[in-house]
């Protein structure tokens, strides 16, 4: 039963490189996030796909792109990592985009140098 | 725009006690969902309590709850009987509908270091 999967777990970039951040869920859910979360600032969201084939910005998108796959994948993109970006990154399922708690990855943490 | 405040940066409670983490929140929806989500040191997000805006009765799991003050747009949450694993952050969030239609989106306030002391 693995629910949300997030890979990398852990990534170290130098500033202007880029990164994906991948993530999967196996539980038939439409909706789909990314979150950001830093020291004393929750979880801010950075970008959101409703349903299969829609994304939409949140909170925080710039320096970001993501990509809906399919239903079950959800992409997020750094195309030039800058030292602001340094946080863990959380992607998140729901059943709909007002249906159910919100169930989490395991996070991912990224430095950048 | 929609906000969430909890106003307790760290609390500590003594094992077997009650705790009240506060949580205020704000939004002009008249129907919107409120959640409590737990996040140990090991750092996942635990999902412990959902509340809707138009459910008249508080909600309950086990030894967490929510009261639920609709006209102070406040939603707490209470752990009885505090125990030693209960040491975590804790997060108020608000689902509301959030820019396109049919989209809602997960509103986090800061947190609250809750400690539980033998």
């Amino acid at each position: 039963n693995a629910g949300v999967t997030q890979t990398p777990k852990f990534q170290v970039l130098k500033t202007g490189q880029s990164m994906t951040l991948q993530c999967a869920q196996d539980m038939n859910h439409n909706s789909m996030y990314w979150y950001r979360q830093d020291p004393g600032m929750g979880l801010r969201l950075i970008y959101y796909s409703a349903s299969e084939g829609t994304t939409d910005k949140g909170e925080v998108p710039n320096g970001y792109n993501v990509s809906r796959l399919n239903k079950r994948e959800f992409s997020l993109r750094l195309e030039s990592a800058a030292p602001s970006q340094t946080s863990v990154y959380f992607c998140a399922s729901r059943q709909g985009p007002n249906t159910g708690e919100l169930f989490f990855g395991e996070g991912s943490r990224l430095t950048v140098l | 725009a929609q906000k969430i405040t909890q106003t307790q940066p760290g609390m500590f409670v003594q094992e077997k006690e009650a705790v009240t983490l506060d949580c205020t929140y704000d939004t002009s929806d008249q129907s919107y969902g409120l959640f409590w989500y737990k996040q140990p040191s090991s750092g996942e997000m635990i999902f412990l309590i959902y509340q809707g805006s138009y459910d008249e009765q508080n909600a309950t799991e086990g030894r967490y709850s929510l009261n639920f003050q609709k006209a102070r747009k406040s939603a707490n949450l209470v752990i009885s009987a505090s125990q030693l694993g209960d040491s975590a952050m804790y997060f108020c969030a608000m689902s509301v509908p959030y820019s396109g239609a049919g989209s809602y989106q997960l509103t986090f306030g800061k947190g609250t270091k809750l400690s539980v002391i033998p």
